[in-house]
């Protein structure tokens, strides 16, 4: 079975432009989370939706992140304007519908460099 | 709601030593206890795991128990590799419910010498 899909894998972009990147999640998971990780925080919550619905944004830094799941097979994490502090890992992660006690599914990450 | 505290490390050991990476959480209810493992370039991946107390979540040759009378979960490895070399996150999730036990920190990085 395909795991957690992120795209890109790798971004390099400058100061200012829009980055979006994207998250398919494993077919039948209900839950799904976008994380950031550096090395001077770890690894944070940014934002997680259940069935589709956004239940805790409070992980997202400020008004330029903004997350849409439109459906149960897609998420995206968009960026805009980008600052060269957002360069970072960023995970999205599923789970299934366990009622808040299983495992976190997490994909290879997208890389983002802000120049 | 759930926290964990567990060391960051670097914890560096030669091979074949015994390992043990310590965690304590707190939680106002019965929460799942989880180990993760993040190779170099990766994403973590769950390494073990235990839902009721007294459980011991195994894989790998990691063993770790879920000890509720003293609320931790700590990681043992008998006789570590170079292989294992990674960052370990220990993770409560469930008892509180929201956001509680999704937050993973910086993790324990262990660094394996030939």
């Amino acid at each position: 079975d395909a795991g957690v899909i992120q795209s890109p894998r790798h971004e390099v972009t400058e100061m200012g432009q829009e980055v979006t990147l994207r998250c398919k999640p494993i077919s039948g998971h209900n839950s799904l989370f976008w994380y950031r990780q550096t090395m001077m925080r770890g690894l944070e919550l940014l934002i997680y939706f259940n069935n589709n619905v956004p239940i805790d944004d409070s992980g997202m830094p400020e008004d330029r992140f903004s997350a849409k799941m439109p459906n149960a097979s897609f998420s995206t994490l968009k960026i805009q304007p980008s600052e060269p502090r957002d360069s970072a890992v960023y995970f999205c992660a599923s789970s299934a519908p366990t009622g808040g006690y299983g495992e976190l599914f997490f994909g290879e990450g997208s890389r983002l460099t802000v120049l | 709601g759930d926290s964990v505290t567990q060391m960051e490390g670097p914890v560096t050991l030669s091979e074949e030593a015994f390992l043990t990476i310590n965690c304590t959480y707190t939680a106002t209810g019965y929460p799942s206890l989880f180990w993760y493992v993040q190779y170099p370039g990766e994403g973590l991946q769950l390494l073990l795991k235990a839902t009721k107390a007294d459980d011991k979540g195994s894989n790998k040759g990691f063993e770790a128990t879920y000890r509720k009378e003293t609320t931790s979960f700590h990681l043992e490895k008998g006789s570590v590799q170079v292989s294992d070399s990674a960052v370990y996150f220990c993770a409560p999730r469930g008892s509180g419910g929201g956001a509680d036990g999704l937050t993973f920190g910086k993790g324990t990085h262990l660094i394996i010498q030939p």
